[in-house]
């Protein structure tokens, strides 16, 4: 059980076009989804909070405009890298919780190039 | 703040070695303490956890016992395989928080 599936797995465009990353929980409600953001051989970024409905809530530093967040339903988030540059080129990785003090179960990851 | 802090790597081992990462929390309150692991090009799978002192989180062979006297959640195995390489994150989550706090992460390294 809890499965989160993350699509796709590796996104190679061109400098200025907007990139959309999906986030599912298969098999529970997610109440919460996280989006992280991890450099080569470094830890997990926390970018951003969501909670179903509501607005995400975005960490110090992280520019809201340029990571859209969306999290309309129990079961789908989404992560858009909006005018994307090569700057943004790592790795974006979501996790999803059903809530309290509940583990977080994390996608497999998508790996973006910003050409 | 909470934070966790974990021995640095790489840890390199020979197959059927014992392994030991170290990890240990700074926290107000009472977290809930996991390691997770991350295989190659992949996201995080959640390893073991451990919700209140002394309980010992256990899978696939690896152990970790929630150690509130030492602040501490290292991370054991008896015997080590080739398939064990990857990097171990332990994380802590407190009471009321919705955000896991990650140590920096430990590569491990097994060859046969």
């Amino acid at each position: 059980g809890a499965v989160v599936s993350q699509h796709p797995s590796w996104v190679i465009c061109k400098s200025g076009t907007s990139v959309k990353i999906e986030c599912r929980s298969l098999d529970f409600q997610a109440t919460t989804m996280f989006w992280y953001r991890q450099f080569p051989k470094q830890s997990l970024m926390l970018m951003a909070t969501s909670n179903e409905g509501s607005k995400a809530t975005y960490e110090q530093g992280v520019e809201k405009d340029k990571f859209l967040i969306n999290h309309a339903s129990l079961t789908l988030s989404t992560l858009t890298v909006t005018s994307a540059h090569p700057e943004d080129s790592s790795f974006y990785i979501c996790s999803a919780s059903d809530g309290g003090n509940q583990p977080q179960h994390f996608g497999d990851g998508t790996r973006l190039s910003i050409l | 703040g909470d934070s966790v802090t974990q021995m640095e790597g790489p840890v390199t081992l020979s197959e059927e070695a014992f392994l030991t990462i170290n990890c240990t929390y700074t926290a107000t309150g009472y977290p809930s303490l996991f390691w997770y692991v991350q295989y190659p090009g992949e996201g995080l799978q959640l390893l073991l956890k451990a919700t209140k002192a002394d309980d010992k989180g256990s899978n696939k062979g690896f152990e970790a016992t929630y150690r509130k006297e030492t602040t501490s959640f290292h991370l054991e195995k008896g015997s080590v395989q080739v398939s064990d390489s990857a990097v171990y994150f332990c994380a802590l989550l407190n009471t009321g928080f919705q955000k896991l706090v990650f140590g920096t992460g430990t590569r491990l390294l097994v060859s046969p």
